[in-house]
């Protein structure tokens, strides 16, 4: 069972360079979420979405962009990378259908250092 | 907008204890879900527990319990009987299920939480 798939497991990025974290579910889930969590802190919502072609910003999406053209794809892209994005990254999904109640699984998260 | 607050950045516990996590939360939601994870040092996020903002009885789920005070918007998570496998970082979550928040799970800062023998 793969879950929920996040590549890659760790990265270093150039100040200004830009790259893709992939994220993938096998679980046919509506929702997917991106996160961020700096050291020793909580999870930020980055950005969000329902379903496929439906995506919505969460708390910092500054930085960010996202698409899911399919239900299992969900990346999350980095434009002119900046030291302030190093963290470790964790795509979550959902499955929604009419309650708040089911619980998100996690990848296992991307660590990427900005130098 | 929905805020969830945890304000015990630590905790120190002894094994075979019991162990109150706070969370309070804000929403103006009419319906919610309120969720615990555990993030252990190797950095996987476990589920553990789930309240819905309309369920009558407090969720258990073996030694976790979740005390819901919706007047008081508070979801304390208890773990009874700790254990050293028990030591990680808690964080309580939320996601609301109304139009400007449908689905959005946010957390808050976390409790770190060290089982001593």
């Amino acid at each position: 069972n793969a879950g929920v798939t996040q590549t890659p497991k760790f990265r270093i990025l150039k100040i200004g360079q830009s790259m893709t974290l992939q994220c993938t579910q096998d679980m046919n889930h509506n929702y997917m979420y991106w996160y961020r969590q700096d050291p020793g802190m909580g999870l930020k919502l980055i950005y969000y979405s329902v379903g496929a072609g439906i995506t919505d910003k969460g708390e910092v999406p500054n930085g960010y962009n996202v698409s899911r053209s399919t239900t299992e794809d969900f990346p999350l892209r980095l434009e002119l990378a900046a030291p302030s994005q190093t963290s470790v990254y964790f795509c979550a999904s959902s499955v929604l259908t009419g309650t708040p109640n089911t619980e998100a699984f996690f990848g296992q998260g991307t660590r990427l250092t900005v130098v | 907008a929905q805020k969830i607050t945890q304000t015990q950045p630590g905790m120190f516990v002894q094994e075979k204890e019991a162990v109150t996590l706070d969370c309070t939360y804000d929403t103006s939601d009419p319906s919610y879900g309120l969720f615990w994870y555990k993030q252990p040092s190797s950095g996987e996020m476990i589920f553990l527990i789930y309240q819905g903002s309309y369920d009558q009885q407090n969720a258990t789920e073996g030694r976790y319990s979740l005390n819901f005070q919706k007047a008081r918007k508070s979801a304390n998570l208890v773990i009874s009987a700790s254990q050293l496998g028990d030591s990680a970082m808690y964080f309580c979550a939320m996601r609301g299920w109304a139009a400007d928040s449908w689905g959005k799970l946010q957390f808050g800062a976390g409790t770190q939480v060290v089982v001593t023998p």
